[in-house]
């Protein structure tokens, strides 16, 4: 596809539930970034993949968080028994190389309610 | 990784030149200097990168200065697209990976 795109955009769970967040990045990226964006605020990394390896997963922020990309290519965000304090936009990122500072592409989020 | 300090909101005016500055006393050696732009409902996008003295590409300049503890993101002739939050990121590129650090950005406003 022509960028990172994301589904849903837009999702509703009640607390308590598991929500699973896709990603699907640019078609031969090697990295895959989530970041978490509280309203008003920057974003902030969750996790890193290079191909299938997940390299990075400090910012996590509880055991609920679970993320994975079995093949190297789509991904997916897992939030178990989810809170009110996940509610917020989850934002997937890719880039071509496994090397910093290179130009991450995001997609649009999935904004996360949880009631 | 360094921390940014930028101004939480700016306003301007379409036609005229926006310059926002970032703060970045602890950059390191091997740090570069990134500046993403959000609009809203929108992930962020890649605006410019640069380690020192001057960049230029079609959508902006990047300024920084020999001791490189600050920068300037300046847009040229801003219109009301230009509308978003702009942040400045400062990071090692040649890491086997990089994790951007955002803060909280600089809401810049254009009026007509």
């Amino acid at each position: 596809g022509a960028g990172v795109s994301q589904s849903p955009r837009y999702k509703v769970a009640k607390r308590g539930q598991d929500v699973a967040l896709r990603c699907d990045p640019i078609s031969g990226h090697v990295s895959l970034f989530w970041y978490q964006q509280a309203l008003g605020q920057g974003p902030e990394f969750l996790t890193y993949f290079q191909n299938e390896a997940q390299l990075d997963k400090s910012g996590l922020p509880s055991d609920r968080f679970f993320a994975e990309r079995p093949e190297g290519s789509v991904s997916t965000l897992k939030i178990q028994r989810t809170q009110q304090e996940d509610s917020a936009v989850y934002l997937c990122a890719s880039s071509s190389h496994g090397t910093g500072g290179n130009e991450q592409f995001f997609g649009p989020g999935t904004r996360l309610t949880v009631l | 990784l360094a921390k940014t300090t930028q101004p939480i909101s700016m306003d301007s005016y379409e036609g005229q030149e926006v310059n926002i500055t970032c703060s970045h006393n602890n950059i390191a050696t091997n740090d570069y200097i990134t500046w993403y732009q959000q609009f809203p409902s929108q992930g962020p996008r890649f605006i410019i990168q640069g380690y020192k003295t001057k960049v230029t590409n079609e959508v902006a300049s990047l300024f920084i200065p020999a001791d490189r503890k600050s920068s300037t993101l300046s847009l040229p002739r801003v219109s009301l697209s230009d509308t978003a939050v702009y942040y400045c990121l400062v990071g090692d590129t040649n890491s086997g990976y990089s994790t951007l650090t955002f803060g909280k950005g600089t809401m810049l406003l254009v009026s007509p």
